[in-house]
């Protein structure tokens, strides 16, 4: 069974700081890797996505660094907000190509403090 | 708003009741998905459709069954459910099975008595 492991469980920021959320896949990657944001009573909401071949994607505050040789990834959240405040799921691709499917980490549950 | 919409958003049932969950995507996506979150739980993908066949069915009871009439619409048939099965039943949708960025519906939150 596929997994991706996603670190920490938890995290406390201070309004202004860098919250960074890890996640480690297994399988090959071959399609993109995605992070979803989720408010409570709401459905996950995409949030910035990386292809393989690409080492490092930008938008706005969020950015992900992606390394193919280690199967890691991660979100940096810069001069984070309390509108931040949510849970943070990363996924990577599942199965083999052409099957659409997402393996979730467990998910990170974020707290900016004001 | 996603463009993905589910129906209803919150539903009680016994575990004798006969119930259905909508999703509808105004995406113009080919593939749709059937997904189960429980607390402290990763999200567990149950089914996947594509142009309206089912691709996927990740071992789940047969007491879900899933119905995908055509590629905007995807139902999912309750019947006999157990108390385990209350969670957040999420919908979601991507352009097809050759790019799995996936787009969610605000899922239904299940209880079950």
């Amino acid at each position: 069974q596929q997994q991706v492991k996603q670190s920490p469980q938890s995290l406390i920021v201070q309004k202004g700081g860098i919250s960074i959320i890890n996640c480690a896949y297994e399988n090959t990657a071959f399609d993109y890797f995605p992070w979803y944001q989720q408010f409570p009573g709401k459905g996950p909401a995409l949030l910035i996505a990386i292809r393989p071949d690409v080492s490092e994607k930008k938008e706005g505050r969020f950015t992900i660094s992606f390394n193919k040789s280690a199967k890691q990834f991660s979100l940096h959240i810069m001069d984070s907000q309390p509108g931040d405040s949510a849970t943070y799921f990363c996924a990577a691709p599942g199965g083999s190509s052409n099957t659409g499917k997402l393996i979730f980490g467990q998910g990170t549950t974020l707290q900016v403090k004001p | 708003e996603t463009g993905v919409t589910q129906t209803p958003r919150h539903l009680v049932m016994g575990m004798t009741n006969k119930k259905s969950l909508k999703c509808e995507q105004h995406l113009g996506h080919n593939a749709m998905y059937w997904y189960k979150q429980s607390a402290k739980k990763p999200l567990e993908l149950m089914f996947v459709y594509n142009f309206k066949e089912q691709t996927e069915n990740n071992s789940v009871p047969s007491r879900f069954s899933p119905e995908c009439p055509n590629s905007s619409h995807l139902f999912l048939h309750l019947h006999t459910l157990q108390p385990e099965d209350s969670a957040l039943y999420l919908c979601a949708s991507s352009p097809g099975l050759n790019k799995n960025i996936q787009y969610f519906g605000a899922g239904t939150r299940l209880s079950v008595l």
